[in-house]
């Protein structure tokens, strides 16, 4: 059973970058599509972007200017950073997999929140 | 980008009725539309994909339709475990967006 997880720090100041890391367990990283979503309070969920194994990636160009996205195929695990964070992006971040780049995302994570603030 | 519009809101049904769920596109997203099971605390489950496709470990009860800009889960008879948030997405156009969400109570 593939099994996500979510890492990294609850609390970003603004202006900082906001790091997470998702770990992806029984199954491998290669050959899919690896995605960050997120959901402020309140609000709707929002696709930040995806990378594929290899490298390749797609962001939302609405978040475009301020997202990195990696993946380390040696601990099974893939990572976002968020530049210039401000309180809007206070929001819980999930991570997810899909078998292609236009797919549903089969498998999530159960999301971690993460807070800006000073 | 295309704006995914669910309704109702919030849906309150009793455990053995049904449930009828719409999921509106602003413009057609053909079948790439998936609907999605979120429980408070867990990990959102993948329900429905291309519009109509039931994925693994999800009952018969749930049932998906439609295609374009119009779509529809079903649930034929509620059990005490259905009762959740569903929220559609879709796939067909970048940036991939989702609906608001469907609560559906008790």
């Amino acid at each position: 059973q593939v099994q996500l997880q979510e890492s990294g720090p609850g609390l970003v100041k603004p202006s900082e970058t906001l790091s997470l890391t998702c770990t992806v367990s029984g199954g491998s990283i290669r050959l899919y599509y690896w995605t960050w979503i997120r959901q402020p309070p309140g609000k709707g969920l929002e696709w930040i972007g995806y990378i594929f194994y290899s490298g390749d990636t797609n962001y939302n160009p609405s978040l475009k200017s301020r997202v990195t996205m990696s993946v380390d195929m040696s601990k099974n695990q893939f990572s976002l950073k968020l530049s210039s964070v401000t309180a809007a992006d206070t929001a819980v971040y999930y991570c997810a997999r899909a078998a292609s780049a236009a797919a549903a995302w089969d498998y999530w994570g159960q999301g971690t929140l993460v807070t800006v603030s000073s | 980008e295309i704006v995914l519009t669910q309704s109702p809101a919030t849906l309150s049904v009793s455990p053995g009725e049904r449930a009828t769920l719409s999921c509106r596109a602003s413009q057609s997203v053909t079948s790439n539309l998936a609907w999605y099971q979120h429980k408070p605390g867990q990990a959102p489950r993948l329900l429905i994909y291309g519009a109509s496709t039931r994925a693994t470990g999800f009952p018969a009860t749930f049932s998906g339709s439609g295609s374009g800009t119009e779509f529809t889960l079903t649930i034929s008879s509620l059990q005490s475990e259905d009762f959740a948030v569903y929220f559609c997405q879709q796939y067909n156009n970048w940036p991939v967006t989702f609906g608001g969400g469907t609560k559906v109570e008790i």
